[in-house]
């Protein structure tokens, strides 16, 4: 079945760049998206971006200018650059399968339509970063 | 940046009893709202997509309804193992998460 494991450093200290990287097995990374996403202690569920193997990448608007995803097909891995964190950057990240789904609903005249959705359908286990001196 | 805002945050309910969850989009998301269950010290688990649709290996109980900017997830009748946080994601531009409801005993 589909896995996947983050991994990197579990520190990092004020100012510098966290770096994980995302191990795919099961699933070759040439196929779907491939997203991180992040938990602050106690807090809910941040989107930070996903990469296509196509190199089509998107940003959350709000870390955007501090974040970089890149992919390593050859690897079947791919990673997250977080430049100059600060302590709000502490969080759980999690890595995490894309897919497009299709939907076949009922549409006007007895046809049918077929709709297109995102989800993200495995995710790795987690690994936690804390910023610190 | 589109806000999804989940209510209640908390939901106190008994197994067997059905709770109803409740997620409502700052604009329109059509039908692109997903569904999350998380329990603790573990990730994320796809529970509905496309609003209505059940993941692969999820129980019946489970059921989404909802279009344009309002969304429920219903569960029929909660078992033991249903008492955890589920979050709504909106796929409709960029990626957003609401902040979650905890559905406790």
């Amino acid at each position: 079945q589909v896995q996947l494991q983050e991994s990197g450093p579990g520190l990092v200290k004020p100012s510098e760049t966290l770096s994980l990287t995302c191990t795919v097995s099961g699933d070759s990374i040439s196929t779907n998206y491939w997203s991180w996403i992040r938990q602050s202690p106690g807090k809910g569920l941040e989107w930070i971006a996903y990469i296509h193997s196509s190199g089509s990448t998107k940003y959350n608007p709000s870390l955007n200018s501090r974040v970089t995803i890149s992919i390593d097909t050859s690897k079947n891995q791919f990673s997250l650059n977080l430049s100059s964190v600060t302590a709000a950057d502490t969080a759980i990240y999690f890595c995490a399968r894309e897919v497009e789904g299709i939907v076949v609903v009922p549409a006007s005249w007895g046809l049918k339509e077929r709709r297109k959705y995102y989800y993200m359908d495995v995710w790795g286990r987690g690994t936690t970063v804390t910023v610190s001196s | 940046e589109i806000v999804m805002t989940q209510s209640p945050a908390t939901l106190s309910a008994s197994p067997g009893e059905g709770a109803t969850l409740s997620c409502r989009a700052s604009q329109s998301v059509s039908s692109n709202v997903n569904w999350y269950q998380q329990k603790p010290g573990q990730a994320p688990r796809l529970l509905i997509y496309g609003a209505s649709t059940r993941a692969t290996g999820v129980p019946d109980r489970f059921s989404g309804s909802g279009s344009g900017a309002e969304f429920t997830l219903t569960i029929s009748s909660l078992q033991s193992e249903d008492f955890a946080v589920y979050y709504c994601q909106q796929s409709n531009n960029w990626r957003t998460f609401g902040q979650g409801t905890k559905v406790e005993i």
